[in-house]
């Protein structure tokens, strides 16, 4: 597709389900992200993969989350036992090199809102 | 870490009027992007901008980068500016995240 594009668009989990949140980015794009936006704040970082390499996972905020790109394209995040606090929009972006190359841009999908009851 | 504030944290303008958005940032920077969020929640990304000035139709931008600040500049509003704008900046050395600012939050009334 011409975009990124993200799914499930909506995800209702119950507490303690695991989900998964998939990821296709932009053909040919060599960096992904994955970003989390909790209601009314800002997106913070997750995790980042340089093709299939996961160069900065700083951001997971627990070892209950977890992300993998096998093949260097689709990216999965998944997210173990869920608790209420992981009620957000899961975002991923993608760009064709690394920020460290000058110009470049950096493509966001429309995010995955899961919401844990 | 770095820090980085955005004001106003809302704004509320009438069509045609013009605005300027205001982002600090506490730390010497390779990467600044100013992104608009619509309704819907899909983020654009506006500029590249880590020095300079630029221009893309009524939006221009314009980062100061020995003072740790960038404006955005909107002239003309329309109701589709509405959203909440972000600038977001590297988070320093050879780490390719983004670190988001608080958001502007504009309203363009008709």
């Amino acid at each position: 597709g011409a975009g990124v594009s993200q799914s499930p668009r909506y995800k209702v989990a119950k507490r303690g389900q695991d989900v998964a949140l998939r990821c296709d980015p932009i053909s040919g794009h060599v960096s992904l992200f994955w970003y989390q936006q909790a209601l009314g704040q800002g997106p913070e970082f997750l995790t980042y993969f340089q093709n299939e390499a996961q160069l900065d996972k700083s951001g997971l905020p627990s070892d209950r989350f977890f992300a993998e790109r096998p093949e260097g394209s689709v990216s999965t995040l998944k997210i173990q036992r869920t608790q209420q606090e992981d009620s957000a929009v899961y975002l991923c972006a993608s760009s064709l090199a690394s920020f460290q190359t000058s110009g470049n841009t950096i493509y966001f999908g429309e995010g995955s809102w899961l919401t844990v009851v | 870490g770095i820090q980085v504030e955005q004001s106003p944290p809302d704004l509320i303008l009438q069509e045609g009027a013009n605005s300027t958005l205001r982002c600090n940032f506490s730390d010497s920077v390779n990467n600044l992007q100013w992104f608009h969020q619509n309704p819907w929640g899909q983020l654009i990304n506006l500029f590249y901008i880590p020095s300079g000035t630029k221009q893309n139709g009524r939006l221009s931008a314009t980062t100061v980068a020995t003072e740790r600040y960038s404006l955005l500049y909107i002239s003309s509003s329309q109701t589709t500016d509405s959203g909440v704008y972000f600038c977001a900046v590297d988070g320093g050395g050879a780490t390719n995240k983004l670190i988001f600012g608080t958001g502007t939050l504009l309203a363009v009334q008709p």
